[in-house]
Order: C-alpha cells, then sequence, then structure tokens
C-alpha cells in the first residue's frame, strides 16, 4: 500500500512562490495518477490539479491555472506543486492524493 | 468548473438512516462515475465509495452509493456517533475544461 506524505508548506507573503513535495512509497508510485487537493479553512474540499502515471498529461482547476505547476519524480517517487504568484485565496491544507489513497496534508498560509 | 451540489446538513439520531444527495450534470455525474469521502477535521479524507456503488476493502457495508442521471445519493444505515464528519461526493467533468469537481460537503450530525 503506498503511503503518501506532504511537506514544504509554510508561511508566505501575497505574489511570492513555493514548491510543495508529496514523497511516496512503495514500488507502485510510477503507475499512479496522482492529484493534489486543497482545503480552505472554513470550506470545502477544492480539487487543485491531476498528474497521469507517466508525468505527460495534466489537468488544472481553473482558479490555479497558469499560476500552478504539477510535476512528478518518478526516480524519487515523488509529486512536486509548484506554486507562483500566490494569493490569499490560496491559503489551505494542501493534500496529495490518489481518491483511495491521502497524506495528512500539508498548509499553506498566503500573508503578508 | 461549477461544483456538484450537495445539502449543507443533514442529521439523524444512532441507529438511524441518513441519505445525502449530490447533483451535477451531463458532463459529469452523467457521464462519469461517482465517489464520496468522508473528513472529520484535522485528518485526511476517506474513501467511502467508487465508481457509483462500490465500497473499499475496509469501509463497512453500511456505507452504500446509488447513481442515477445526473445525480447520486449517498446512504448511512445505523447511524454511529463516529459517523459525525463532513461528506464530499467527487466526479470528473468532461466539459472544456476537463477536471474533478467536488460537492460543497455535507455536515453529518448524529443526534
Amino acid at each position: 500500500q503506498v503511503q503518501l506524505v506532504e511537506s514544504g508548506g509554510g508561511v508566505v507573503q501575497p505574489g511570492r512562490s513555493l514548491r510543495l513535495s508529496c514523497a511516496a512509497s512503495g514500488p507502485t508510485f510510477r503507475n499512479l495518477n496522482i492529484h493534489w487537493v486543497r482545503q480552505a479553512p472554513g470550506k470545502g474540499l477544492e480539487w487543485v490539479a491531476l498528474i497521469y502515471y507517466d508525468g505527460i498529461e495534466k489537468y488544472y482547476a481553473d482558479s490555479v491555472k497558469g499560476r500552478f505547476t504539477i510535476s512528478r519524480d518518478n526516480s524519487q517517487n515523488t509529486l512536486y506543486l509548484h506554486m507562483n504568484d500566490l494569493r490569499a485565496e490560496d491559503t489551505a491544507v494542501y493534500y496529495c492524493s490518489t481518491f483511495a489513497i491521502w497524506g495528512q496534508g500539508t498548509l499553506v498560509t498566503v500573508s503578508s | 468548473q461549477s461544483v456538484l451540489t450537495q445539502p449543507p446538513s443533514v442529521s439523524a439520531a444512532p441507529g438511524q438512516k441518513v441519505t445525502i444527495s449530490c447533483s451535477g450534470s451531463r458532463s459529469n455525474i452523467g457521464n462519469n462515475y461517482v465517489s464520496w469521502y468522508q473528513h472529520l477535521p484535522g485528518t485526511a479524507p476517506r474513501l467511502l465509495i467508487y465508481e457509483n456503488n462500490k465500497r473499499p476493502s475496509g469501509i463497512p457495508d453500511r456505507f452504500s452509493g446509488s447513481k442515477s442521471g445526473t445525480s447520486a445519493t449517498l446512504g448511512i444505515t445505523g447511524l454511529q456517533p463516529g459517523d459525525e464528519a463532513d461528506y464530499y461526493c467527487g466526479a470528473w467533468d468532461s466539459s472544456l475544461t476537463p477536471g474533478v469537481l467536488f460537492g460543497g460537503g455535507t455536515k453529518v450530525t448524529v443526534l
């Protein structure tokens, strides 16, 4: 069973960048399509992005398109989310997930 | 990208049954599988139902899912205090901007 562990969250000023990582255990990571999902304080789940197992096909939510980039390194069993031009409304707990498997999340706070 | 529509809250006494509806459109629920998730504050979400009505290993059969047209329903029977949580439906949306949609979430309260 794959386990997912997110890292890289923290406090960042509006307009700045941050990179989240999601480390996966287990040999099957390279076969998995993986998502980033976030939950803002007091809000529901919001899907952010999807990357297919081979790293080629990617999809983004309209709210982050052009600012966030999802990528993966299958040799390192790691998923990334590069976040640029961060806004207050990006403040949330970010989860990496296959939807069957979820990490515990990492908190991103965008504030001056 | 629009969200799927769920009631904000439902409640029932222990041992009773609750149902949660999830309404969408042809581009999402109408033509794609629906999943359901349970989310307790401070924890990771948990997959309860996938492909409309299938339960992952370890999910009790008190949880059930169904789909008809552009709507889906999650049922919880034999309600327990530990079932008090937020529940979300989710589905792929095959519109011009494809992606995953989640419902707004339903808070289940065990009276």
